[in-house]
């Protein structure tokens, strides 16, 4: 039974277009992520939160944003989809210590067309 | 800064035979975490292990088992009689371990176990 949950799972969109990826989790963990994943596999870190009004870029550029109004909601936004972004979004969270190791949600596979 | 290395980007095996991943890290902290997570077809990450850096000693779990070596900076996984379900991309990560500060996990670039018939 997941305790961090993304949608949608899959989401084919055209250029343009405004999106954003929903990432919730039940857990009451105050650190949330989000990860893209290239199609060579190799995870980048590209938002990331310690809490409710909370947030930084990662490691990797992004052009989406994030915002961090509840515990438990860490929603990811695109305002403009290219075809650059398509690529896996994998959402997660862990507790204040962080050494816990993350628990990831299912992820969302975008493709922008 | 914190890199890790999976040198091995596919592994092909036949199902029964023992497997190996290996993975090396670089830090310059004395404290930190390590981990292994799995990543089948459907996408998810799925946690495995968690190892501090003091704790040198060798975990089995089942058919999996990891070596840790600080000397070498290497932290291994070894599948022991291979299944197909194993087959999945396997991805070591480093944690930092700074209190009070979101600690983040530095991926290694993952291998992909594929395990056949």
């Amino acid at each position: 039974e997941a305790d961090i949950y993304q949608t949608p799972r899959y989401l084919v969109i055209g250029t343009g277009k405004k999106i954003t990826l929903e990432c919730s989790q039940t857990m009451g963990h105050d650190k949330m992520y989000w990860y893209q994943q290239d199609p060579g596999m190799e995870l980048h870190l590209i938002h990331y939160s310690y809490g409710v009004n909370s947030t930084e870029k990662g490691d990797l550029s992004s052009e989406s944003t994030v915002s961090r109004i509840r515990t438990e909601h860490f929603p990811l936004t695109l305002e403009s989809a290219r075809p650059s972004h398509t690529s896996q979004y994998l959402c997660a969270s862990s507790d204040q210590r962080g050494n816990y190791g993350y628990t990831f949600g299912s992820g969302t596979r975008l493709t922008v067309v | 800064a914190q890199k890790v290395t999976q040198a091995q980007t596919e592994i092909s095996v036949v199902e029964k035979e023992d497997v190996t991943l290996d993975c090396v890290y670089e830090t310059r902290d004395t404290t930190y975490y390590l981990f292994w997570y799995k990543q089948p077809p459907s996408g998810e990450l799925v946690f495995l292990i968690r190892r501090n850096s003091f704790d040198e000693q060798n975990e089995i779990s089942g058919r999996y088992s990891w070596n840790f070596q600080k000397s070498t900076s290497s932290f291994n996984f070894t599948i022991t009689a291979s299944q197909v379900v194993d087959s999945a991309v396997y991805f070591c990560a480093l944690s930092d371990t700074y209190t009070g500060t979101a600690s983040k996990l530095t991926f290694g670039t993952g291998t992909r176990l594929q395990v056949t018939l």
